[in-house]
């Protein structure tokens, strides 16, 4: 079945270092996926979603390109700040795009 | 904008107690969903509905029900509450497709 796969539990880097946080997918159809953060005590939001087959996307510094060959949408971001300590979940549309099945989702904690 | 309200925000219930978390949204969105998050185990569903009177379930919805009563509200009801159990209850909500608006969560704990 469908299914989207997170590697990392959490992350810890220092404010300014880049990041990569890890998604890959299963799915028989023609995919589109989603990043959500949710930050402490909040609701998850809608960070990012993908593009085309190899095209770049990119909102409030965060970037991340979906590859179809390697069934990858990793998120990214140049330098990271002590307000993206978050955590980060990968979602992909199933059941006829219904509903949305989620990765385990991986914490981003940024030290100074 | 909209926004989704959960009631309550915290709910504390007894071993084999039913225990009812409501949701409500002013999108107009069609779709509702409840969502179960566990640490280190991400955001599974519970239940959605499609439209008013429609209840669809997610790949955890054993010992839950749930109502759409109407399009802006949708219920989920806790059928035997487990002793020990703690996590967070999110409802959410979407507009015929996949991109769906969360709320803050009702965090249920078992004593």
């Amino acid at each position: 079945g469908d299914s989207v796969t997170q590697t990392e539990g959490l992350v810890t880097l220092t404010k300014g270092l880049p990041v990569m946080l890890n998604c890959t997918y299963q799915t028989t159809y023609s995919p589109f996926l989603f990043w959500y953060v949710q930050h402490l005590n909040e609701a998850p939001k809608l960070l990012l979603k993908s593009s085309t087959d190899n095209k770049r996307t990119e909102h409030q510094g965060f970037y991340a390109t979906l590859h179809k060959s390697s069934s990858s949408f990793h998120l990214q971001k140049s330098s990271v700040q002590l307000s993206d300590s978050a955590l980060y979940f990968c979602a992909l549309p199933t059941g006829g795009n219904n509903k949305l099945t989620f990765g385990q989702g991986t914490v981003l904690s940024v030290i100074p | 904008g909209g926004i989704i309200t959960q009631t309550p925000k915290f709910l504390i219930g007894q071993e084999g107690q039913k225990l009812t978390l409501k949701c409500q949204q002013n999108f107009n969105h069609d779709t509702m969903y409840w969502y179960r998050q566990d640490s280190g185990k991400g955001l599974r569903l519970i239940y959605y509905s499609i439209t008013e009177n429609d209840l669809q379930k997610g790949d955890l919805s054993e010992g839950y029900d749930a109502s759409r009563e109407k399009k802006s509200s949708f219920s989920l009801t806790v059928t035997s509450a487990q002793k020990n159990e703690m996590a967070v209850f999110l409802c959410a909500s979407g507009d015929r497709g996949p991109e769906v608006f969360f709320g803050k969560g009702t965090r249920l704990t078992v004593v």
